[in-house]
């Protein structure tokens, strides 16, 4: 079946500018997840949404970072005024419910320049 | 918060050599799982273990939850292996995976 998709691949924009990243998880799943991931390190989690509702998002770094998942499906995470230290990979995942296998996207790549 | 810490950081191999990889974790968790990342960034799903012994062809992994540790065994290792190695544990609240640092694993022919 299909897996978590996530668009677009690679986004290349300028300092100070709005983007939005586009996460489809696995149809059925009611968790998911955006994580960060610099360059040598491991996935950071941001937000974490059950259904509709963001549960945690404890690691959103400020509040230039927005996220939703208005029909408890597809999920947008916005970024304002982009600076060039937001640059990393953006990875989403989903699993069936709390506490089960995490399943990730292919992750969009950010680039502020 | 939970720790996760990972060894070795670095692991060059020669082909069909055998190799162990451990993740340390400071607190108790109710899910522990071990992901390769390909060198397109893709995460894949290797292990789903919180405890116990699991197989599939030539991974296995072992998760000793009492004490805190887990071990990924990578059996006559090919170059398609390489990549990096993850282990990820859950959260208190189970909200989040917490990631360690990593094993980059190079398997040359």
């Amino acid at each position: 079946g299909a897996g978590v998709s996530q668009t677009p691949s690679n986004k290349v924009t300028e300092k100070g500018k709005y983007v939005e990243l586009r996460c489809d998880p696995i149809s059925g799943h009611t968790a998911l997840y955006w994580y960060r991931q610099s360059l040598g390190q491991g996935p950071e989690f941001l937000i974490y949404f059950q259904g509709t509702g963001a549960a945690d998002d404890s690691g959103l770094p400020n509040d230039r970072f927005f996220a939703v998942r208005p029909e408890g499906s597809v999920s947008t995470l916005k970024i304002q005024r982009t600076e060039r230290g937001d640059s990393a990979v953006y990875l989403c995942a989903s699993s069936l419910g709390q506490e089960e296998t995490q399943y990730f996207g292919p992750g969009t790549r950010l680039l502020v320049l | 918060g939970i720790q996760v810490e990972q060894s070795p950081p670095d692991l060059i191999l020669q082909e069909g050599a055998n190799s162990t990889l451990r993740c340390n974790f400071s607190d108790s968790v109710n899910n522990l799982q071990w992901f390769h990342q390909n060198p397109w960034g893709q995460l894949i799903n290797l292990f789903y273990i919180p405890s116990g012994t699991k197989q599939n062809g030539r991974l296995s992994a072992t998760t000793v939850a009492t004490e805190r540790y887990s071990l990924l065994y990578i059996s006559s290792s090919q170059t398609t292996d390489s990549g990096v190695y993850f282990c990820a544990v859950q959260n208190q609240a189970g909200t989040a995976l917490i990631f360690g640092k990593g094993t980059t694993l190079s398997v040359s022919s």
